[in-house]
């Protein structure tokens, strides 16, 4: 495998279920990122990873739990969510994330439908 | 108003043509990345540039950082080119943040 991988690709969830997304790179990058795309609305960076440590929770509820047990790995759990939470989730890693021009490489993808 | 607008924000073309997408940004930036995402939803790297141009097979991309304005070329442009361009500013050091900003994107199908 190279590059950004997630799974699942397609997750379809009730709103009393609990989930987990995950995503891994390939890259030895030491920064990961997950974001959520809206149907007709730019990518939204939900948090932000460095070395392992959350560097950025922008505002997300708190029914997005992430999770980043090594710097390839990155979860994001997911409880009681809302039909608005459907959405495209993408992961992101990048080499650093503060100190540089860090350009950043994304995964395909998991388009979560909440019912 | 956003911090980085792309135009147009769909663009259909015939097989062949010459396309070019604009984006403008109207903040201090390190760099500007562009992005393609296919219908998918997976999003490529196309190019991240600070100064100049760069190419890249058919694919050209420059950027005037006194204009604050980056351009994005198709040329010979093909229906496997259809997809979503999204420009994507990374706020230079003085700004206190690291965060991209992204442009709504510039959906482009190119017609057989």
């Amino acid at each position: 495998e190279t590059g950004v991988t997630q799974t699942p690709r397609h997750l379809v969830m009730g709103m009393t279920n609990k989930k987990s997304l995950k995503c891994e790179q390939h890259l030895g990058h030491n920064a990961m990122y997950w974001y959520k795309q809206s149907a007709k609305k730019p990518l939204e960076l939900m948090f932000v990873y460095n070395f392992k440590e959350q560097t950025e929770n922008n505002s997300v509820p708190s029914r997005f739990s992430p999770e980043c047990p090594n710097s390839s790995h990155l979860f994001l759990h997911l409880h009681t969510l809302q039909p608005e939470d459907s959405a495209l989730y993408l992961c992101a890693s990048s080499q650093g994330w503060t100190g540089g021009i860090y350009e950043q490489y994304f995964g395909p993808g998991t388009r979560l439908t909440v019912t | 108003k956003n911090e980085v607008e792309q135009s147009p924000q769909n663009l259909t073309a015939q097989e062949g043509e010459f396309i070019t997408i604009n984006c403008s940004y109207s903040v201090g930036i390190s760099a500007l990345h562009w992005l393609q995402q296919h219908p998918g939803g997976g999003i490529v790297s196309l190019f991240m540039l600070s100064s100049g141009k760069k190419k890249h097979g058919r694919l050209i991309a420059t950027i005037n950082i006194q204009e604050k304005h980056s351009s994005l070329h198709i040329t010979a442009s093909h229906p496997r080119d259809s997809a979503v361009y999204i420009c994507a500013a990374l706020p230079g050091p003085t700004s206190g943040t690291y965060k991209y900003i992204f442009g709504t994107g510039t959906r482009l199908k190119v017609l057989a």
